[in-house]
């Protein structure tokens, strides 16, 4: 069955310090791929995409992703989080039917 | 540009109750979307429209019904609410053709008791 896997439920990371969360999908040809992120109370916000092309993806807020068709993986990172980055992160997988599925989310806590 | 709106943002509802979500975008986008987000499940698609005139359904559609009023509204109605359907709702609108992310609203959040 077709699908989004992300890993983690919750992190929680300490200012300053670098973050990965990790997504998986099983799909049968390379997906459009998307991270999300949802602040409090807040909609969805776009991070960064891949269509094709650079594996390396760089996005908004310091984010940047891997696309890495081996694993079927598309990784988030940050070198360096700050407070502000405490929200609940989203990936999601278009298999180029322009419909989203997306992962349960990763639930990001910094402490000072 | 307001993106894409969503009324209202909070509502209560009793079981057996109706009631109509209301999205607008004004990107002249031709796909139109509604999510609904329950907790440690993401979000899963209700329905869909690619294009004016035109829905299909999503994962789960079941209790819903939408209407593309035109190119700019896409509504979603509740017949008769369930406690199942408590959630946040989220709509989003895309551009045509590939190479395009999908744009979403604040949200309306929904109890039915």
């Amino acid at each position: 069955a077709q699908s989004v896997t992300q890993p983690d439920i919750h992190i929680t990371v300490s200012e300053g310090a670098s973050l990965e969360l990790r997504c998986n999908y099983s799909y049968g040809a390379t997906p459009y791929l998307f991270w999300y992120v949802q602040s409090p109370g807040q909609g969805l916000q776009l991070l960064l995409k891949y269509f094709s092309g650079d594996t390396l993806v760089q996005g908004i807020k310091g984010f940047e992703a891997e696309f890495k068709r081996s694993q079927s993986s598309f990784n988030l990172r940050k070198p360096s989080v700050h407070w502000s980055d405490a929200a609940e992160y989203f990936c999601a997988v278009d298999p180029n039917d322009y419909k989203l599925s997306f992962g349960a989310g990763t639930t990001v806590t910094v402490r000072a | 540009n307001a993106g894409v709106t969503q009324t209202p943002k909070f509502q209560v509802l009793k079981t057996g109750q109706s009631m109509t979500l209301q999205c607008a975008q004004d990107m002249n986008h031709n796909s139109m979307y509604w999510y609904r987000q329950d907790p440690g499940m993401g979000l899963r698609l209700i329905y869909y429209s690619a294009s004016e005139g035109t829905t299909d359904k999503g994962e789960v559609p079941n209790g819903y019904n939408v209407s593309r009023l035109n190119k700019r509204e896409f509504s979603l109605r509740l017949e008769s609410a369930a406690p199942s359907q408590t959630s946040v709702y989220f709509c989003a609108s895309r551009p045509g053709g590939p190479y395009n992310e999908q744009f979403f609203g604040p949200g309306t959040r929904l109890t039915v008791l």
